[in-house]
């Protein structure tokens, strides 16, 4: 049972570049997230999916786009990378019953 | 605004002493109530929860969080504070009828021996 995965595990992009950043789970959870973790800021919420095929904004979407084709997967891509996009970012699904989050081990992205 | 505030960057306190990390919110209705720990290079680990009930909540590794409607708050405790309790911290609160979690920015506890 590999819970959360996330892929790749790091990443250094040059400006203006773009890749999408992989989340797979095995839990069977309807809401999946991701966040970006930056020093002082905390996590802050990019995008949302409540279920599949549907995506919702968080705090900081400007810069990404995300892709929910079904249960298992939220990807998260970057159309042109800007170093202010230099983070680790994190996956995670929540349950509505069970109402806890499971989160990825993270991706750690640098843009130069 | 929806959001979460934790007040302290950074909490230090002995080993043996009780510590507390503090947490509020700012949300419309009824919150869910999270605390997680992340340790270093680490994702997030649950810690406990609020959904409705006791006010007193108890979770893993001997903490424990108050909720208090009042004054919106949901404040982390542990009676007798490890050295291995030394972390970053986050408080989270999902809104009702939303699937929105959204976090507070953390305080990183140190607990020194």
């Amino acid at each position: 049972n590999a819970g959360v995965t996330q892929t790749p595990k790091f990443q250094v992009l040059k400006t203006g570049q773009s890749m999408t950043l992989q989340c797979a789970q095995d839990m069977n959870h309807n809401s999946m997230y991701w966040y970006r973790q930056d020093p002082g800021m905390g996590l802050r919420l990019i995008y949302y999916s409540a279920s599949e095929g549907t995506t919702d904004k968080g705090e900081v979407p400007n810069g990404y786009n995300v892709s929910r084709l079904n249960k298992r997967e939220f990807s998260l891509r970057l159309e042109s990378a800007a170093p202010s996009q230099t983070s680790v970012y994190f996956c995670a699904t929540l349950t509505y019953s069970n109402t806890e989050a499971f989160f990825g081990q993270g991706t750690r992205l640098t843009v130069v | 605004a929806q959001s979460v505030a934790q007040p302290e960057d950074q909490v230090n306190v002995a080993e043996g002493n009780p510590l507390t990390v503090k947490c509020t919110y700012s949300v419309s209705g009824n919150p869910y109530l999270f605390w997680y720990v992340q340790y270093p290079n680490r994702g997030l680990q649950f810690l406990l929860k609020y959904i409705t009930g006791d006010n007193l909540v108890k979770g893993s590794y001997g903490f424990e969080a108050e909720f208090n409607k009042s004054q919106t708050s949901f404040h982390l405790k542990k009676p007798s504070a490890l050295v291995s309790d030394s972390a970053l911290y986050f408080c989270a609160v999902r809104v009702v009828n939303t699937d929105k979690l959204i976090f507070g920015t953390g305080t990183r506890l140190q607990v020194f021996p």
